[in-house]
C-alpha cells in the first residue's frame, strides 16, 4: 500500500528563519508526483509545490523549495524568510501515474508549523 | 473568478436528516473528486469522477451517494446523518492523470 509520512507534527520557527518540514512516501511505483499543500485556518487548501519522480531537479517556488530525493524516498520542504502568513498546517502528498483516471491524492498526517515574531 | 466552489460552507444539521453539498469548477477539468477531513485533520479521498463516471469510490457507507450531473459539477447527498459524519468535506478537481488537484473551500458539517 502506498503511504504517506509526516514525522513532525509541529513545528516552529523564527519570522525570516529557514524552516524544513519532513515527509517520507512508500511506494512500489516509478512514475508518480508529489506535492506539498497548505492549509491555514481558513482551511482553504492551497497548491505550494509540485515534483515530477522523474525529474531529478528540485523544484522551487520562490521562497518555496524541495530536496527530492527518490531512492530514499523523501521529500522535505524548505521554507527560506519565513513570514507571519506561511503559518499553516502542511501536508505533503502522494498521486502515483497509471496513466489514466484512477489517480488519488495520498495525503501525510500533516505538520502544523507555527511562525514565531 | 472562483476556480472551485462548494455550498454550502458551513452545515448544521441533526442526525437522521438527509442533506447535499454541491461542487462547480470552471477550470474545464475532466476529474472531480470528494475528500473528507476529519477532527484530526487526516485528509481521505472518498469518490473521485470522471467525465461524468465513478471512477474511486473508497470505503464509504452507502449513505453517501455522489452524483455527477455534467464534467463541470459533482453533487454529494448524504442520507440519515449520523455523528461521527460530522467533518469536513472538500471537493477538488485536476486534468486527468498525477497533476495537481485544486480544492474548494470545504463544507464544515457539524451533526447534532
Amino acid at each position: 500500500a502506498q503511504t504517506v509520512t509526516q514525522s513532525q507534527p509541529e513545528m516552529s520557527v523564527q519570522e525570516a528563519e529557514t524552516v524544513t518540514l519532513s515527509c517520507t512516501y512508500d511506494t512500489s511505483e516509478s512514475d508518480y508526483y508529489l506535492f506539498w499543500y497548505k492549509q491555514p485556518p481558513s482551511r482553504q487548501m492551497i497548491l505550494v509545490i509540485r515534483q515530477e519522480a522523474y525529474k531529478q531537479q528540485n523544484a522551487t517556488e520562490n521562497r518555496f523549495s524541495v530536496n527530492f530525493q527518490k531512492a530514499a524516498k523523501s521529500f522535505s520542504l524548505k521554507i527560506s524568510d519565513s513570514q507571519l502568513g506561511d503559518a499553516a498546517m502542511y501536508f505533503c502528498a502522494y498521486k502515483p501515474n497509471y496513466g489514466g483516471a484512477t489517480n488519488k491524492l495520498i495525503f501525510g498526517t500533516g505538520t502544523l508549523l507555527a511562525v514565531q515574531p | 473568478d472562483t476556480a472551485v466552489s462548494q455550498t454550502p460552507k458551513y452545515l448544521v444539521t441533526q442526525m437522521g436528516n438527509d442533506k447535499s453539498i454541491k461542487c462547480e469548477q470552471n477550470l474545464g477539468h475532466d476529474t472531480m473528486y470528494w475528500y473528507k477531513q476529519d477532527s484530526k485533520k487526516f485528509l481521505k479521498i472518498m469518490f473521485s469522477y470522471n467525465n461524468k463516471e465513478l471512477i474511486i469510490n473508497e470505503t464509504v457507507p452507502n449513505r453517501f451517494s455522489p452524483k455527477s450531473p455534467d464534467k463541470a459539477h459533482l453533487n454529494l447527498h448524504i442520507n440519515s446523518l449520523e455523528l461521527g459524519d460530522s467533518a469536513v468535506y472538500f471537493c477538488a478537481s485536476s486534468r486527468q492523470g498525477p497533476y495537481e488537484q485544486y480544492f474548494g473551500p470545504g463544507t464544515r458539517l457539524t451533526v447534532t
